[in-house]
């Protein structure tokens, strides 16, 4: 049940973009998405709910497709602080607001 | 002022011992959780707390008990500590709705070594 991420790592230069994509077996209700940098906690960066939307937060953007239970999260114009794991999350709707976390993907960015 | 705090940060004990760790929020949040996030840094709910009532209990063994004195607290107790057992261990907090979903905000972890 656990969501399936790819690529499982990337590296880029500054300035780069990237797309990590998160894909579950189940219906989503929710998908969330964090970044954890080595040695820290994971820190949330935003959340889609059912209906689709885009979301953004500066440089990096989010898209949710309900029907095909995937979420894809877009890095533009990569900097040196987005390098770290980035984890989705998955909520597949109930009363727990329980999230299943992804396989994770590793991003190092260079300068 | 820290949000999600645990501790300890660091807990270096030896199979079969006792341990506790404990965690607090201050952010108001109505939902508490444990994540076990292992070598390959698989992240992996364990219990989750509303309101100190438990409403997620994964398929953790026994040695593993949750308590929530208050909504504000969540403390995570080990017996018979096993090797398999070492890890990192996060808390986390988030809002609680039935009709929505919120992000969580994490404590800083505690790493678990069992020797």
């Amino acid at each position: 049940q656990q969501p399936v991420q790819s690529p499982q790592a990337v590296i880029l230069r500054e300035g780069e973009d990237a797309v990590i994509n998160c894909s579950s077996s189940k219906a989503l209700y929710s998908v969330h998405w964090y970044r954890q940098k080595h040695g820290e906690a994971p820190v949330f960066l935003m959340i889609l709910l059912k209906g689709g939307e885009q979301k953004g937060h500066e440089k990096i953007s989010a898209s949710f497709n309900e029907k095909k239970q995937q979420s894809s999260l877009y890095l533009t114009a990569s900097q040196l602080s987005y390098s770290g794991t980035y984890f989705c999350g998955t909520d597949h709707g109930g009363a727990t607001n329980k999230l299943i976390f992804g396989t994770g993907t590793l991003l190092a960015v260079q300068p | 002022d820290t949000a999600v705090s645990q501790t300890p940060k660091y807990l270096v004990t030896q199979m079969g011992n006792d341990k506790s760790i404990k965690c607090e929020q201050n952010l108001g949040h109505d939902t508490m959780y444990w994540y076990k996030q292992d070598s390959k840094k698989f992240l992996k709910i364990m219990f989750s707390y509303n309101n100190k009532e438990l409403i997620i209990n994964e398929t953790v063994p026994n040695r593993f008990s949750p308590k929530s004195p208050d909504k504000a607290h969540l403390n995570l107790h080990i017996n018979s500590l096993e090797l398999g057992d070492s890890a990192v261990y996060f808390c986390a907090s988030s809002r609680y709705s039935t009709g929505t979903s919120y992000g969580y905000t994490f404590g800083s972890g505690t790493r678990l070594t069992v020797v």
